[in-house]
């Protein structure tokens, strides 16, 4: 079954930088875009980032175009965000969704996503 | 776009139906999500092209509409339904917004 598994997350100082990752299994990873999804603590859900199949697209949102780089490792079936210049805005679990198209193209649609991982910002 | 949901929260009792209501403010054809998320748990996906029920989703869950009004129906609310539940559209880029979500709460 897809599995999503995200770790890295935990309390950063404001203006730091984290590395989040997310493991993927279950279905061939190299197939599917896979996007970053937010959620501060209470609130609803956030888009951050997304990656294409192929690496070759990289889209984000505008809090975040900048200062967060999202990458993957194909070998490794690793998802990453990289997060530098934090904030308090940033304070949120971290989510990694699966895009629900196979192959070339996005669709923005989430079908699978792990659990998520806490990331703090505080001093 | 805005996608605004209603009511925020939704009073049912188990077994009763329970309608939730989800707006675009610009047309979005049927590019369109429900998510459930229960305490502590990750969002799961429900419902997409606005009336395509996901793999393992039962059959007490629906969902209709198409360009600004969308609603998604639990036919019969079972004790495992009690979650927030969110619309996302995928028509337009940025993707998202979700809504803000509609609680179903128990009665």
């Amino acid at each position: 079954q897809v599995q999503l598994v995200e770790s890295g997350g935990g309390v950063v100082q404001p203006g730091r930088s984290l590395r989040l990752s997310c493991a993927a299994s279950g279905f061939p990873f190299s197939t599917h875009g896979v996007h970053w999804v937010r959620q501060a603590p209470g609130k609803g859900l956030e888009w951050v980032a997304v990656i294409s199949s192929d690496g070759n697209k990289k889209y984000y949102a505008d809090s975040v175009k900048g200062r967060f780089t999202i990458s993957r490792d194909d070998s490794r079936n690793t998802l990453y965000l990289q997060m530098h210049s934090l904030g308090a805005e940033d304070t949120a679990v971290y989510y990694c969704a699966r895009d629900g198209r196979a192959g070339p193209g996005l669709l923005y649609l989430f079908d699978y996503w792990g659990q998520g991982t806490l990331v703090t910002v505080s001093s | 776009i805005v996608m605004t949901q209603s009511p925020a929260t939704l009073s049912v009792s188990p077994g009763e139906r329970a309608t939730l209501s989800c707006r675009a403010s610009q047309g979005i054809t049927t590019n369109l999500a429900w998510y459930q998320q229960k305490p502590g748990q990750a969002p799961r996906l429900l419902i997409y092209s606005a009336s395509t029920r996901a793999t393992g989703i039962p059959a007490r869950f629906s969902g209709s509409g198409s360009g600004t009004k969308f609603t998604l129906t639990i036919s019969s609310l079972q004790p495992e339904d009690f979650a927030v539940y969110y619309c996302q559209q995928y028509n337009f880029w940025p993707p998202g917004p979700f809504g803000q979500g509609t609680k179903v709460e128990i009665k």
